[in-house]
């Protein structure tokens, strides 16, 4: 069965820093998100992303915060600047309707 | 925008108990309400979802109910096994566009006892 795999699983990373989180997302999907959980909270919706732009965003998804889709098959998360606030759970999700289907996400932690 | 409340936040339950988790939603243009299970360190699972059109759905083991009028979608687990231990959260997405954000619930954390 298809799946949203995302790279790294972990990321450890120092305040004011940049990474770049990736994801495959299913195949034949055209829709595209990105959500946070914080550590025991509930998940968060950050982006989404459909015809090679962004469709709707949340007030977390700031300048510091941009998306791509640099080939036919990786979809990015970049944090130009990392906050300790920044640390979470990073989930890709994407869909070919609404049905959205999730990837197991990266742990990103900024010390 | 939409607010999504879930109750309870833990619930313990023995094996072969049913378990019912309760969500509410604001957003009365609100038409999709999935349901995610997420176990340690993992993503969420789909493991059920509804449509505004439709006031009840099951799959095996698993329900979702609707009721539009009083904004609020539970989802019901009947026969429960030690399997069925995770974090469980309900969605509710808006009628703006096929990518429209999922607004999640706060969790439940199921405990199946045997």
């Amino acid at each position: 069965e298809p799946e949203v795999t995302q790279t790294p699983s972990h990321q450890v990373t120092q305040m004011g820093q940049e990474v770049i989180l990736r994801c495959v997302p299913i195949s034949n999907h055209l829709y595209f998100y990105w959500y946070r959980q914080i550590l025991g909270q509930k998940v968060e919706f950050l982006v989404s992303f459909y015809n090679n732009e962004i469709s709707e965003k949340s007030e977390i998804f700031d300048d510091q915060f941009s998306v791509e889709r640099p080939d036919g098959s990786n979809f990015t998360l970049k944090i130009r600047s990392t906050k300790l606030e920044d640390s979470a759970m990073y989930f890709c999700a994407s869909s070919a309707s609404e049905t959205q289907y999730f990837g197991p996400g990266t742990r990103l932690l900024v010390l | 925008g939409e607010n999504v409340e879930q109750h309870p936040s833990t619930l313990s339950v023995q094996e072969g108990d049913s378990a019912v988790i309760k969500c509410t939603y604001s957003d009365s243009a609100s038409n999709y309400f999935p349901w995610y299970k997420q176990e340690l360190g993992k993503g969420p699972q789909l493991i059920i979802d509804i449509r505004s059109n439709v006031g009840e759905k099951k799959d095996q083991r698993i329900a979702v109910t609707l009721n539009k009028t009083a904004k609020h979608f539970s989802l019901h687990i009947t026969e429960t096994q030690p399997e069925d231990s995770a974090v469980y959260f309900c969605a509710a997405k808006g009628s703006t566009g096929t990518a429209s954000k999922l607004t999640f619930g706060t969790g439940t954390r199921l405990q199946v006892t045997l």
